[in-house]
């Protein structure tokens, strides 16, 4: 029974590259949640997601970020152009029922860290 | 503006003592609230879920306490072992809000 898979576990990128991140939720769970974890700072909500859409992205930066849970495959965090202010770990989580109607919790994976050179 | 407190500063004790974790909040009213321990390079493990309506939950060496008069939770994890150490995040969830607003946590150190 695999948990929340990420990948890749560790990233690098150069100033004005783009990065994928990757999440598979467990099996059977159809909500993902992005969170993102700087230096030294708690985890900050991003965005929340069921298949093939967007629920709240209330804390997803404006520009060069985005996220997509398609009806296939893995969800996935694009960072465009990213800048050294991006360099952060970056947990994904799952749920089988929206949290905030039913009292549940979420499963996180490993997280993908994120470097910017 | 909305807080969510947790002691900054690492907790040490002595193995076998019970250890104490303090979750303050400002200006939420969560519908429930959250502890997850986090290991260095690892994501957070769901650990206990209190309700609002609910004072004490328990589950083996640890206890959780929600006072929403005093807007606090209180995480005990008694005959604490190394194995313990690691930090303590609390979590809100607000109305039908579906995500998890994190403190900043709290390291725990437990020592021979």
């Amino acid at each position: 029974n695999a948990g929340v898979m990420q990948n890749p576990r560790h990233l690098v990128r150069r100033r004005g590259q783009e990065a994928r991140l990757r999440c598979s939720p467990m099996k059977g769970h159809s909500h993902v949640y992005w969170y993102r974890q700087l230096p030294e700072e708690g985890l900050k909500f991003m965005v929340y997601l069921q298949k093939e859409n967007i629920i709240d992205e209330s804390g997803m930066p404006k520009e060069r970020f985005s996220a997509e849970f398609p009806k296939e495959g893995p969800s996935i965090l694009r960072i465009q152009q990213v800048v050294r202010g991006d360099s952060a770990a970056y947990f994904c989580a799952s749920s089988p029922v929206t949290i905030g109607l039913s009292a549940d919790t979420q499963y996180f994976g490993p997280g993908t860290r994120l470097t910017v050179l | 503006s909305q807080k969510i407190e947790q002691n900054s500063e690492a907790l040490n004790i002595q193995e076998g003592k019970t250890a104490t974790l303090t979750c303050n909040y400002t200006n939420y009213s969560p519908a429930y609230l959250q502890w997850y321990r986090q290991d260095p390079g690892r994501g957070p493990v769901f650990l206990l879920l209190i309700r609002e309506n609910e004072k004490e939950k328990r589950k083996e060496r640890l206890k959780v306490t929600f006072d929403t008069t005093l807007k606090q939770s209180l995480f005990h994890i008694t005959a604490s072992q190394p194995a313990d150490s690691a930090t303590y995040l609390c979590a809100l969830v607000t109305g039908t809000a579906s995500k998890l607003t994190f403190g900043t946590g709290t390291r725990l150190q437990v020592t021979l």
